[in-house]
């Protein structure tokens, strides 16, 4: 049972325009989100957060989006640049317990010169 | 700082041989996790700790064991090497009440 959901594996972006990466989640309990991007060959670095008590977060370029009543977060990308080619993973965390996360599948994001 | 350091970064395995994925952190982290990433299926826990002595296991712990004898070290054991193994595995360590993990650059696993 895939709790948090990606379900676009890639996404590809002219720079400078916006790229918006999507995420569902089915679990009522997580009470905060996470966005990882991961360059190949390299772990996860983490991109930015929120908290299931507020519906938007912003940190320069990068702005995520919650829609609790839909179950889905955004993760927008304001300009989109080179350097944001990579993966990017949505991740949630439950309420209980030693802040165990769970991950999407993971989108690819591809920015086009 | 190094942050997580993980090794072997590669390494092939033949069905049924054992061995250890070593992780440590030099940031006196509490909480530390191992998880692999399968391609198309993000990353799933496989066990987690809170502190030295203590673990738990993830969603999937089958064919694995850990120990935590000291806060920068988390070993994850693999027993008998099978080809569900394959895989890339990576550590990760935070604080209580700080959601960013920090992640260790993963060691990529195939068994043959």
């Amino acid at each position: 049972d895939q709790q948090v959901k990606q379900n676009s594996p890639s996404l590809s972006v002219q720079e400078g325009r916006i790229s918006i990466l999507n995420c569902d989640y089915t679990n009522s309990m997580f009470d905060y989100f996470l966005w990882y991007k991961k360059y190949p060959a390299e772990g996860p670095t983490f991109l930015i957060s929120i908290s299931s008590i507020k519906d938007k977060n912003e940190d320069g370029r990068f702005t995520v989006f919650l829609n609790k009543s839909a179950k889905h977060l955004s993760l927008h990308i304001v300009p989109s640049q080179p350097g944001d080619s990579a993966v990017y993973f949505c991740a949630a965390r439950q309420i209980q317990g030693a802040q165990k996360l769970v991950f999407g599948q993971g989108t690819r994001l591809t920015i086009n010169p | 700082n190094a942050g997580v350091t993980q090794t072997p970064k590669f390494r092939i395995l033949k069905i049924g041989q054992s061995m250890t994925l070593q992780c440590a952190q030099d940031m006196n982290h509490n909480y530390m996790y191992w998880y692999r990433q399968d391609p198309g299926m993000g990353l799933k826990l496989i066990y987690y700790s809170v502190g030295a002595g203590i673990t738990d296991k993830g969603e999937v712990p089958n064919g694995y064991n850990v120990s935590r004898s000291t806060t920068e070290d988390f070993p994850l054991r693999l027993e008998l090497a099978a080809p569900s193994q394959t895989s890339v595995y990576f550590c990760a360590s935070t604080v209580p009440d700080d959601y960013g993990y920090t992640f260790g650059s993963g060691t990529r696993l195939t068994v043959v």
